[in-house]
């Protein structure tokens, strides 16, 4: 089955720039969507199609997807940001989920 | 704009199935074009797809829990079920419905999400 693998955690600092990588087998020939879910609420759509922001998302959020590695990035952190972060694709008709990755604003 | 809202029993005793319901407000479940799909979350653990079906009523399913899950939607009441079987304490979770918009060749993701119902599988 396919699988998509995240780093469990990440910090950044406020202002800075954060990275939260996806990796999964020739995942840049599928489409990548990122959630992220803070505590005690559902998952929120931030990108999709690899580079795609829902309406309502800002702009310091970003995705790229090439080769094995999918990436959102996220501009000029701030402290909301703080959330677990999922990424998304799906292979043969059944969706996968990454594992999530704990973002820490410090 | 559409929302989704889950329902059902809290607590399920091992081995018996689980039932839950997913209702759409704000628009026709058979309207557009969407997938219906249900993933849960353990406490402290990550998403986990449990599967979805078609406006048409075809499902796919995650393969690991194929053999317990069924999906169906109900078009005449707006909603959608999980149903899945045999329990165990393992399937304690919350669990989640949310739409996917369908397109042959883009992708849109799950783009509205319930608020999410917590179960819990205990005698």
């Amino acid at each position: 089955s396919y699988e998509l693998t995240q780093p469990p955690s990440v910090s950044v600092s406020p202002g800075q720039t954060a990275s939260i990588t996806c990796s999964g087998d020739k995942l840049g020939d599928r489409y990548a969507s990122w959630y992220h879910q803070k505590p005690g609420q559902s998952p929120v759509l931030v990108i999709y199609q690899d580079t795609k922001r829902p309406s309502g998302i800002p702009e310091r959020f970003s995705g790229s997807n090439s080769g094995n590695t999918a990436t959102l990035t996220i501009s000029g952190t701030q402290a909301m940001d703080e959330a677990d972060y999922y990424c998304q694709a799906w292979d043969s008709s059944t969706v996968v989920f990454g594992g999530g990755t704990k973002l820490t604003v410090l | 704009q559409v929302q989704l809202q889950e329902s059902g029993p809290g607590l399920v005793k091992p081995s018996q199935t689980l039932s839950l319901s997913c209702t759409v407000s704000g628009g026709s479940i058979s309207s557009g074009s969407y997938y219906w799909s249900w993933i849960r979350q353990p406490a402290g653990k990550g998403l986990e797809w449990i599967g979805r079906v078609y406006t048409s009523g075809s499902t796919n399913y995650n393969p690991s829990l194929k053999s317990r899950v069924t999906i169906s939607v109900d078009t005449s009441n707006n909603h959608f079920s999980l149903q899945l079987s045999s329990v165990t304490a393992a399937d304690t979770a919350v669990y989640f419905c949310a739409r996917e918009p369908y397109s042959l060749v883009d992708y849109f993701g799950m783009d509205v999400w319930g608020q999410g119902t917590t179960v819990t599988v205990s005698s």
